[in-house]
């Protein structure tokens, strides 16, 4: 069964704490993204990445940073949380590039940071 | 501007009835998906579609590419349906946009 697994379903961070949250699939995909969700803004893409050691910016990398050592685990890091970054966390990994693949998501991350 | 419009923003209905939710995009698109979102965060992918229509169970979802919309039906409701249905588009450009979600409710 397809799976995407996220470390932590609930998270509570102190601003200016550096945080990572970890992502792992075990379907040998090469494209994993990290989005963000929050009310009235829907799923919101942070970073994304391709391949190992790959990454692109999406639409709201600002704060953020993401490693990809290797191609089943990919980090997001919060380099100095701040408030406005509590959120919904969502990993998600698809298989390839190519046109129409669907994807598939972690069951999320609940971040608070105080 | 949003990418992709979807409506109602809430729906409420009672168990057994036909729910409609409706999408509108405005890019070109590969693909278009439906998603499902339960309480307590975790997605689904119910559909992908790139034209005509799909079944799965109860859910039903259209796509009609020349006007650039797109259905998610659902007959005999019940509330284990109840959750937030997202319409999301993968587009030309590879480009990934996500609606704001519909979030179901289904009363027994």
């Amino acid at each position: 069964d397809v799976k995407v697994t996220q470390s932590s379903r609930y998270l509570v961070k102190r601003t200016g704490e550096k945080v990572f949250l970890e992502c792992v699939q075990d379907m040998d995909h090469e494209n994993m993204f990290w989005y963000r969700q929050d009310p009235g803004l829907g799923l919101r893409l942070i970073y994304f990445s391709y391949d190992v050691k790959m990454k692109e910016k999406g639409d709201i990398p600002e704060g953020y940073s993401v490693s990809r050592e290797k191609k089943e685990r990919f980090s997001l890091i919060l380099e100095s949380a701040s408030t406005n970054q509590t959120s919904m966390y969502l990993c998600a990994s698809s298989p390839g590039q190519g046109i129409g693949y669907g994807y598939t998501f972690g069951s999320g991350t609940r971040l608070t940071v105080v | 501007k949003n990418e992709v419009e979807q409506s109602p923003q809430n729906l409420t209905a009672q168990e057994g009835e036909f729910i409609t939710i409706n999408c509108s995009y405005s890019v070109g698109i590969s693909a278009l998906h439906w998603l499902q979102q339960h309480p307590g965060g975790g997605i689904v992918s119910l559909f992908m579609l790139s034209s005509g229509k799909k079944k799965h169970g109860r859910l039903i979802a259209t796509i009609n590419i020349q006007e650039k919309h797109s259905s998610l039906h659902i007959t005999a409701s019940h509330p284990r349906d109840s959750a937030v249905y997202i319409c999301a588009v993968r587009s030309s450009g590879n480009q990934f946009y996500f609606g704001t979600g519909t979030s179901l409710t289904v009363i027994p």
